[in-house]
């Protein structure tokens, strides 16, 4: 079975420019998953789409992020316009069953650089 | 905001030696507790889902425990290997949150 793949796997770009990161989660999982590691500091939630519904978008630091996924297959996560503050390694993780009955299946991430 | 402390930071043992961290977490409300292992430059891997009070699950060396009544987890891993260096992340489910709070996690080392 093909693991959750996630592109670009690096991304730098300047403050006030966009980037769109992209999620591919294991085919048939219904709940697809947006976390952000920043600094060295713990992984943090950033939101939940059970197909192509969002379904707790609660952990989104602000309106200058748009989550997407038409269709309840892959994702696209949009930061427009970067801030430096936005620098970090974004990771996609799906699952079978919800979140706490099901294990996290996560991509590798994206480690985005904002200068 | 959930508090889920992992302990220690980090740690350094040598080969062959067997070793424990903590995942501590809030004792009320409790969902389900989960083990990751996070090897530099890979993805965080799954180990354990544990769901009920005094679970304990094994795969391989590594094996975890769980007491939600006092609210904390225990990772062990048996005959450290090279290999076994990685970042150990717990993450929590409980109380009103509806989603994973993830701990900071254990860096382990192992010293050949």
């Amino acid at each position: 079975e093909a693991g959750v793949t996630q592109f670009p796997s690096h991304s730098v770009i300047e403050k006030g420019q966009t980037v769109t990161l992209r999620c591919d989660p294991i085919s048939g999982h219904d709940n697809l998953y947006w976390y952000r590691r920043v600094m060295g500091k713990e992984i943090k939630f950033l939101l939940h789409f059970v197909k192509e519904s969002k379904q707790d978008e609660s952990g989104m630091p602000n309106n200058r992020f748009l989550a997407e996924r038409t269709g309840g297959t892959y994702s696209t996560l949009k930061v427009q316009p970067a801030e430096l503050e936005d620098s970090g390694v974004y990771f996609c993780a799906s699952s079978l069953l919800r979140e706490g009955n099901s294990p996290l299946h996560f991509g590798n991430g994206t480690r985005l650089t904002v200068t | 905001i959930l508090n889920v402390e992992q302990s220690p930071q980090s740690l350094h043992v040598q080969e062959g030696d067997s070793t424990n961290f903590t995942c501590s977490f809030p004792s009320s409300n409790f969902y389900a507790l989960h083990w990751y292992r996070w090897e530099t430059a890979k993805s965080p891997e799954a180990l354990f889902v544990m769901t009920l009070n005094g679970d304990e699950k094994k795969k391989g060396r590594i094996s975890a425990t769980l007491n939600t009544k006092e609210g904390y987890s225990y990772l062990y891993i048996k005959g450290s290997q090279p290999e076994d260096s990685a970042t150990y992340l717990c993450a929590f489910k409980g109380g009103s949150a509806r989603q994973l709070t993830f701990g900071s996690g254990t860096q382990l080392t192992v010293l050949p």
